[in-house]
C-alpha cells in the first residue's frame, strides 16, 4: 500500500538508553507530523515539518526529544536518555498542503516501552 | 486555549441500536473539525472533515454534523464491526502554518451482536 509506514512497530528499552523511531510518509506529502498517544490521554502534538521550512518544535516535551527530516521525506524521532514517562505510542502523520483544514493520514505507530 | 471534549467516554450498543457521539470544542477560529476511527493497535483512520456550522457528511452508517460549539457522530443501525474508538480533533485557524490537530480523548464504542 501507499500509506504512512513506521518502524519499529514495538520498541522495549531500558531507562537511560537512546531510541530512534522512523517514519516514511505518503509519497508526495510535504507536511509531516509526530504525535504521542499515552494511555488514557488524547493524541499530543510533538513536531511538524513542512518542506524546507524550519520545523515547529513547540510540542516537544523536553530537550531529550529531537527530530529530523531528510530530503523532505523520511523522518526520525530521537529520544535521548529515555525515562519511564516516555512510554507511549508514537504516531506519525502526513498531509498534502491545501486551503483550509487538510486531512492528516496516520501510520500504525511505534509502541515504546521504557523499563 | 483550544480544547476538545468527547462524550461519553465509553458506549455499549446492541447491534442495530442507533446512537450519537458528542464532541464539544473551543477554538479561536475553526479551520476544520476531523473525525477519526482507531482500532486497537492501529493508527487513527480518517473519516470526515467538517469546515462550517450546518455542514453534514455521511459514510455508510456514519453521519457527522457540526454546529458552532460541537459536532455529533451519528451511528445508524450499528454492526459489531463498527466497534472502535472514535476520535475528534480540531485545527485552529489562528494556530499558524502548523495545522496541528488538537484531539479529544475519544469515545470507545462497543457494538454487541
Amino acid at each position: 500500500g501507499a500509506g504512512v509506514s513506521q518502524s519499529p512497530s514495538n520498541k522495549v528499552t531500558e531507562k537511560g538508553k537512546d531510541v530512534e523511531l522512523r517514519c516514511d510518509p505518503i509519497s508526495g506529502h510535504t507536511a509531516l507530523y509526530w504525535y504521542r498517544q499515552s494511555l488514557g490521554q488524547g493524541l499530543e502534538f510533538l513536531i511538524y515539518f513542512q518542506g524546507n521550512s524550519a520545523p515547529d518544535k513547540s510540542g516537544l516535551p523536553s530537550d531529550r526529544f529531537s527530530a529530523e527530516r531528510t530530503g523532505g521525506s523520511v523522518s526520525t524521532l530521537t529520544i535521548q536518555r529515555t525515562q519511564q514517562e516516555d512510554s507511549a505510542v508514537y504516531l506519525c502523520a502526513s498531509s498534502s498542503m491545501g486551503q483550509g483544514g487538510n486531512e492528516q493520514f496516520f501510520g500504525p505507530g511505534t509502541r515504546l516501552t521504557v523499563l | 486555549e483550544d480544547q476538545v471534549t468527547q462524550s461519553p467516554e465509553a458506549l455499549r450498543l446492541q447491534e442495530g441500536e442507533s446512537s450519537s457521539l458528542n464532541c464539544s470544542y473551543t477554538v479561536s477560529g475553526l479551520r476544520g473539525l476531523f473525525w477519526y476511527r482507531q482500532d486497537p493497535g492501529k493508527g487513527p483512520e480518517f473519516l470526515f472533515t467538517l469546515y462550517s456550522a450546518g455542514e453534514e457528511k455521511e459514510k455508510e452508517r456514519l453521519k457527522a454534523t457540526l454546529t458552532k460549539k460541537e459536532s455529533f457522530l451519528h451511528i445508524t443501525a450499528p454492526k459489531p464491526e463498527d466497534s472502535a474508538t472514535y476520535l475528534c480533533a480540531v485545527q485552529d485557524f489562528y494556530g499558524g502554518a502548523t495545522n496541528k490537530l488538537i484531539f479529544g480523548t475519544g469515545t470507545l464504542l462497543a457494538v454487541q451482536p
